[in-house]
């Protein structure tokens, strides 16, 4: 029930700016759209969320396009330690109204010397 | 330090054991949720609460049971282990879940259970 469409896997030099795609064609006016990331086998991390307006933080910035049905992550200047799986997820519906995030398989982001 | 902790980090059970997975968070969250993750695959759903004494299943609850007493824990039974349960079980908690929600999750560093 994945409602949203990476690549699987990216390259990036270390140093350079991390630009990670994500489709979310699906998603309605009101939904946001999380980022989140995987180290090895650690537990998801928390990277940024956005509804319409582009949002930066100390680790990222989030672009969404006007139409909402992509966005962009950007890591400014990856460096080895962002190695990681890169999750774009929008909330799923469950019974009454409890949604879930759901996780697919993301984004593995390489960053190389 | 305010977070998910999950106990244990690690377990090995023969086939037909049966264990408690132990999920506790301090920040207040209603919802709470637990999600196993196999080799190449994402994070799949297997129960959730949104407060306590909720419960619901999720994608894959087979084999798996959940009770919500506090609303500081939600524990994980496996009650007959099979080898199809080797897995990464992590524990999320949320301040909310709803639909239109801007909550994120808070993850624990994940139990690695082996089922012999």
């Amino acid at each position: 029930d994945a409602k949203t469409t990476q690549p699987p896997s990216m390259d990036c030099a270390e140093g350079r700016a991390a630009n990670l795609p994500c489709n979310h064609s699906t998603i309605s006016g009101n939904e946001y759209v999380y980022w989140y990331r995987q180290i090895h086998s650690q537990g998801p991390q928390y990277i940024i969320h956005g509804l319409k307006n582009n949002e930066t933080n100390e680790m990222a910035s989030l672009i969404i396009t006007e139409d909402r049905k992509s966005s962009t992550l950007i890591l400014p200047h990856a460096t080895l330690r962002d190695t990681a799986v890169y999750y774009c997820i929008v909330r799923v519906p469950l019974t009454g109204t409890a949604s879930k995030l759901t996780f697919g398989t993301g984004t593995r982001l390489q960053v190389t010397l | 330090n305010a977070g998910v902790t999950q106990t244990p980090k690690f377990q090995v059970l023969k086939t037909g054991q049966s264990m408690t997975l132990q999920c506790a968070q301090d920040m207040n969250h209603e919802y709470m949720s637990w999600y196993r993750q196999d080799p190449g695959m994402g994070l799949r759903l297997i129960h959730y609460s949104v407060g306590a004494g909720i419960t619901d299943q999720g994608e894959v609850p087979n084999g798996y049971n959940v009770s919500r007493s506090t609303t500081e824990d939600f524990p994980l039974r496996l009650l007959s282990a099979a080898p199809s349960q080797t897995s990464v079980y992590f524990c999320a908690s949320s301040y909310s879940q709803t639909l239109l929600d801007n909550y994120g999750y808070t993850f624990g560093s994940g139990t690695r259970l082996t089922v012999v």
